[in-house]
């Protein structure tokens, strides 16, 4: 596709249950990030990867959470034994190996626990 | 470490009146500098953008010039219309990597 895609657009679950979130990023973008974005709030950075190695995990609350992009494209957020807290929309962003040019970001999957 | 420190909102202006959003930055180097838009409903997408001191960005009638020397970089548009109502966010990249950081956002209504 043209765009960052990301499914799902929306997920509710369990409190304590896993959650898996992908993204598909612009073809050819070796950069890709994870943010998080609470109501009211900018997005939070959670990890960038630069290919298909992590760059940057830092913004990972806490080992609860990992991400993965095996083959330098799609990437995957997996949550473990979600919580209330974390509710929130998820976005992913991607752009070209250079430091001047935009990312470009999908919609979002907005993540509801219960 | 990298950061941006933008504006608190909300803001509401009345239609053609002038839009000022406040955004300064903490970072070694030189960083890109980038303003993000996120319209009701819709995903972010980039407004403008300024990779070097001085450059100026942009786009639909908004500007913002790379202030090195007041390490600022504010959103500015000289008369607003009712569909410029949106949260405007201030990021950055820094000169050495893609790691990108995001202010808080700003929240803009603008009314007829």
């Amino acid at each position: 596709g043209a765009g960052v895609s990301q499914t799902p657009s929306n997920k509710v679950t369990e409190k304590g249950k896993y959650v898996e979130l992908r993204c598909d990023p612009i073809s050819g973008h070796t950069a890709l990030y994870w943010y998080r974005q609470s109501l009211g709030q900018g997005p939070e950075f959670l990890i960038y990867f630069q290919g298909t190695g992590a760059a940057d995990d830092s913004g990972l609350p806490n080992d609860r959470f990992f991400a993965v992009r095996p083959e330098g494209s799609v990437s995957t957020l997996k949550i473990q034994r979600t919580e209330r807290g974390d509710s929130a929309v998820y976005l992913c962003a991607s752009s070209l190996d250079s430091s001047n040019t935009e990312a470009f970001f999908g919609q979002g999957t907005r993540l509801t626990v219960v | 470490g990298n950061s941006v420190t933008q504006m608190e909102g909300p803001v509401t202006l009345s239609e053609e009146a002038f839009l000022t959003i406040n955004c300064t930055y903490t970072a070694t180097g030189y960083p890109s500098l980038f303003w993000y838009v996120q319209y009701p409903g819709e995903g972010l997408q980039l407004l403008l953008k300024a990779t070097k001191a001085d450059d100026k960005g942009s786009n639909k009638g908004f500007e913002a010039t790379y202030r090195k020397e007041t390490t600022s970089f504010h959103l500015e548009k000289g008369s607003v219309q009712v569909s410029d109502s949106a949260v405007y966010f201030c990021a950055l990249r820094p000169y050495n990597n893609n790691d990108m950081r995001f202010g808080a956002g700003t929240r803009l209504t603008v009314k007829p």
